[in-house]
């Protein structure tokens, strides 16, 4: 059985960097068919793709965070990271790292349970 | 970009009623589009995949239907366990970039 567990600071200041890290049991990110995500919900509101790393490091992001994330991969710890650089109020949520299974269409059949970042000073 | 747009927003039912919420996505999308369930302080639950295949351990309840632009979920009698958030997601290829539609929240009537 597949699970993801998210790990990271729940309190980040305005301007500085957030950090996540996903962790992965049961599976490998080294698996060459499926994409890695993370996804966020703030509070009270929908959910929103931040983005995919893929087994090589090849990444895709959301158009709207493309400038201020990057997803990178540890294939040693069989962990896959999220940054989001300066961090304002408005990035406050519930991050959550999926797997998506590959293919066409893009399932996300794996969820971790979710980790809240504060933005504020 | 696609766009999914979900309706209704709310749904109020009562326990055994038909559940029925829709999701338009802006441009064809064929059959690949997923359905998740979300409870408070819970992750969303993958229910269905490819439109219409349930998810591992999904009870028979809920069925997806649908392809190109129209799709839907049905929850065919609800269960107190039932009342929760519905999004629907999909992925295009190339680039990989997924979106959600914006939920729809199915309450007790």
């Amino acid at each position: 059985q597949v699970q993801l567990q998210e790990s990271g600071p729940g309190l980040v200041k305005p301007s500085e960097t957030l950090s996540l890290t996903c962790t992965v049991s049961g599976g490998s990110v080294s698996t060459g068919i499926y994409y890695w995500g993370w996804i966020r919900q703030p509070p009270g509101k929908g959910l929103e793709w931040i983005g995919y790393i893929f087994y090589s490091g090849s990444t895709n992001y959301n158009p709207s965070l493309k400038s201020r994330v990057t997803i990178s991969v540890d294939t040693s710890k069989n962990q896959f990271s999220l940054k989001l650089s300066s961090v304002t109020a408005a990035d406050t949520a519930v991050y959550y790292c999926a797997r998506d299974k590959g293919g066409y269409g893009g399932t996300l059949d794996y969820w971790g349970q979710g980790t809240l970042v504060t933005v504020s000073s | 970009e696609i766009v999914l747009t979900q309706s209704p927003a709310t749904l109020s039912l009562s326990p055994g009623e038909r559940a029925t919420v829709s999701c338009r996505a802006s441009q064809s999308v064929s059959s690949y589009l997923a359905w998740y369930q979300q409870k408070p302080g819970q992750a969303p639950r993958l229910l269905i995949y490819d439109a219409s295949t349930r998810a591992t351990g999904i009870p028979a309840r809920f069925s997806g239907s649908g392809s190109g632009t129209d799709f839907t979920l049905t929850i065919s009698s609800l269960e107190p366990e039932d009342f929760a958030v519905y999004y629907c997601q999909q992925r295009s290829n190339w680039p990989p970039e997924t979106v959600f539609g914006g939920g729809t929240k199915v309450e007790i009537k």
